[in-house]
């Protein structure tokens, strides 16, 4: 299984630039990365997708290395509203499952 | 993006009665949707994937007579917690796969609360 390691918390304040970093060792050749926002009692929400190298959307970035065991998610200039939890999420290509990790819960501080 | 909604948000209910949540794509469709539950301060626990026309399957350890998973439809899964008890109580979280293999992306609902008295 693609199991996904990450921090358990991260404190930041407001403006700062974030990087969240997530280790998935046995990634497989097809897995594509996302990560996802959750915040309290609120069902996960998509942030950024991708497979390489790095992909960038109007909130955050994501860098991923050629070796593909890790991706770092990237949001820029942080603002209160930005506190939740996010997870990394590797598919399991071959029997279409994901599986979630503990995830980083942010807190940004004013 | 897609829209995935879950029914009802909040559930209420006596000890022994059984609860339904329904699971609905609203602009595509999904052959495959999948069950979370989450218990406070924790991360999504995988408890079922449901595939259209097919028996749904079930994670390690989730009682599949417990938790009974429907999937008539490409559009809606239903998972219905039978004989509710107190320990039953949790976050539960339905998502759909638009796409499939490695490269699907998941859409989720916004959650249904249970709570069992």
């Amino acid at each position: 299984l693609a199991k996904t390691t990450q921090p358990i918390s991260m404190d930041s304040y407001e403006g700062q630039e974030v990087n969240i970093t997530c280790s998935h060792n046995n990634i497989a050749t097809n897995d594509y990365i996302t990560w996802y926002q959750q915040f309290p009692s609120q069902g996960p929400r998509f942030i950024i997708q991708g497979y390489k190298t790095k992909v960038t959307n109007e909130v955050a970035s994501l860098f991923i290395p050629a070796d593909r065991k890790s991706s770092t998610l990237s949001l820029p200039r942080v603002s209160l509203s930005d506190t939740a939890v996010y997870y990394c999420l590797v598919g399991l290509y071959n029997f279409n499952k994901f599986y979630f990790g503990s995830g980083t819960k942010l807190n940004v501080k004013p | 993006g897609a829209v995935v909604s879950q029914h009802p948000s909040r559930v209420i209910c006596k000890s022994g009665t059984s609860v339904k949540i329904e699971c609905r794509s609203l602009d595509f469709q999904a052959t495959t949707m999948f069950w979370y539950r989450q218990f406070p301060k924790q991360s999504l626990m995988l408890m079922a994937t449901s595939n259209e026309g097919s028996k749904a399957t079930y994670e390690q350890g989730v009682e599949k007579d417990k938790f009974l998973i429907n999937h008539a439809s490409l559009t809606l899964s239903t998972l219905t917690v039978t004989s509710a008890h107190p320990e039953d109580s949790s976050f539960y979280i339905c998502s759909a796969l638009m796409g499939g293999g490695g490269t699907g992306e998941l859409f989720f609902g916004e959650g249904s609360r249970l709570t069992v008295l």
